[in-house]
């Protein structure tokens, strides 16, 4: 599986934009950017996912480069309820391609 | 809107017991998976099912791991003679069939082996 790479933690205060950083340089061409959360004592819950395109739903955004090569996630303002342990995940477009390989993620602690 | 569901959310067993996981999915949802997930890391992939049928198990499921899924409705995760090393999160999640994008995930079952 192609690797990505994030940032341990990131801070950001509340009501405030935050741009969570994904690198995935050996990404292939058919491999969807998927980025889930994991709050505190939770299951992971998908956030949004992506191709080629940028992509915004009611949760985020998500803006992927040209080159494809990185991702950033973007809360349009960060509220307590978005502390959380974001993870950037590819995920293969071919059959066998479910499962889903988490890194560390990068823990967002959102200051009042 | 059940979600998915896991029982017992917590588990404190003695080493060398075998204990047993049960995870129900959202109910039109035909594929379930199991990961485990220890302190301070993202879950690990163990295994997937399609309807009854398990058509993945990751390296990390050893002989002392089984789960099943009859019927293709809810499954059970089982893991005989525990060791330390098994204390984790055993989290379950479902997708439907068009949901090739995001897996729905329970709350997870903690075990502790004692």
């Amino acid at each position: 599986d192609a690797k990505t790479t994030q940032p341990n933690s990131m801070e950001s205060n509340e009501e405030e934009p935050v741009h969570l950083p994904c690198n995935h340089s050996t990404i292939s061409g058919t491999d969807y950017i998927h980025w889930y959360r994991q709050l505190p004592s939770q299951g992971p819950e998908y956030v949004i996912h992506g191709l080629t395109s940028n992509v915004n739903n009611r949760m985020a955004s998500l803006a992927i480069a040209e080159d494809r090569k990185s991702s950033t996630l973007i809360l349009h303002r960060a509220t307590l309820r978005d502390a959380a342990v974001y993870y950037c995940i590819l995920r293969g477009a071919g059959a066998g391609s479910y499962q889903l390989t988490f890194g560390k993620g990068t823990k967002l602690s959102v200051i009042p | 809107d059940t979600g998915v569901s896991q029982d017992p959310r917590h588990k404190i067993t003695k080493r060398g017991q075998n204990v047993t996981f049960r995870c129900d999915p959202i109910s039109e949802h035909n594929r379930l998976y199991w990961y485990r997930q220890t302190l301070g890391q993202g879950p690990e992939f163990l295994t997937y099912f399609q309807n009854e049928a398990q058509l993945e198990k990751s390296r990390l499921l050893s002989d002392r791991f089984s789960a099943e899924r009859p019927k293709g409705s809810f499954s059970t995760l089982e893991i005989q003679r525990t060791e330390q090393g098994d204390s984790a999160m055993y989290l379950c999640a479902s997708s439907s069939y068009r949901g090739r994008y995001e897996q729905y995930f329970g709350p997870g079952t903690r075990l502790t082996v004692t």
